[in-house]
């Protein structure tokens, strides 16, 4: 079935300093979605990305979705204490969402 | 416009206890997902109705997880026999209806502990 890896597991970075997470998936998507979830919260749909080679900005948050549309990211530019949570790219197939295991953000002030 | 309801928000059982978990979807929202969540893990899908009907069942442990949503609006989520496994956040999800729009509201979640 699909798989959607989600690299790195944990990021620790100093405030003021950018951060990235990566998603590749096993197959072809039709899209993906990045979710954001703050401790001890559920997941908050953060964008949809449905293009091949798409970029969407949201303030200091660029979402690229890959040429193949088998992968994508997330860069934070500039981290703030408030951007701390787990993110997950989820990759849709025909019906279901599969979501990535999720980057852990820290963000020392 | 009111969330997605969940409830119990946590339980704590016995093993080969049973457990039951209801949800709520946003009004009109046609389309309700069960995930299970372990921790440190994202969310995989148990379950899909699209109204009253199922979608997606595949990853849902048939032998002892069962759900319904009969009326096609709430939905209950069963477990029994309980396993220690089976310990994780239980999130429901709902979907507005249309094709351009994926986006999935989650509820708060109701948090398994099985002893």
């Amino acid at each position: 079935g699909q798989q959607v890896m989600q690299i790195p597991q944990y990021q620790h970075v100093q405030e003021g300093e950018d951060f990235t997470t990566y998603c590749n998936s096993s197959t072809t998507l039709s899209n993906i979605q990045w979710y954001k979830q703050r401790p001890g919260g559920h997941p908050v749909f953060l964008i949809q990305l449905v293009k091949s080679g798409e970029v969407k900005k949201q303030k200091r948050l660029t979402f690229q979705f890959g040429e193949a549309k088998k992968n994508s990211s997330l860069h934070i530019t500039a981290t703030q204490t408030t951007d701390v949570g787990t993110y997950f790219c989820a990759g849709a197939g025909s019906y279901q969402l599969t979501f990535g295991k999720g980057t852990k953000l820290s963000v020392i002030p | 416009e009111a969330g997605v309801a969940q409830s119990p928000r946590y339980k704590i059982i016995e093993k080969r206890q049973s457990v039951a978990f209801w949800c709520n979807p946003i009004s009109g929202h046609a389309t309700l997902y069960w995930y299970q969540q372990i921790l440190g893990q994202g969310p995989k899908l148990l379950i899909q109705f699209q109204n009253n009907g199922v979608v997606d069942d595949s990853q849902l442990p048939k032998d002892r997880f069962s759900a319904e949503r009969l009326k096609g609006v709430d939905s209950t989520l069963k477990i029994q026999p309980a396993k220690l496994e089976d310990s994780a956040v239980y999130l429901c999800a709902s979907r507005p209806p249309g094709q351009a729009t994926y986006e999935q509201y989650f509820g708060p979640g109701t948090r398994l502990t099985v002893t």
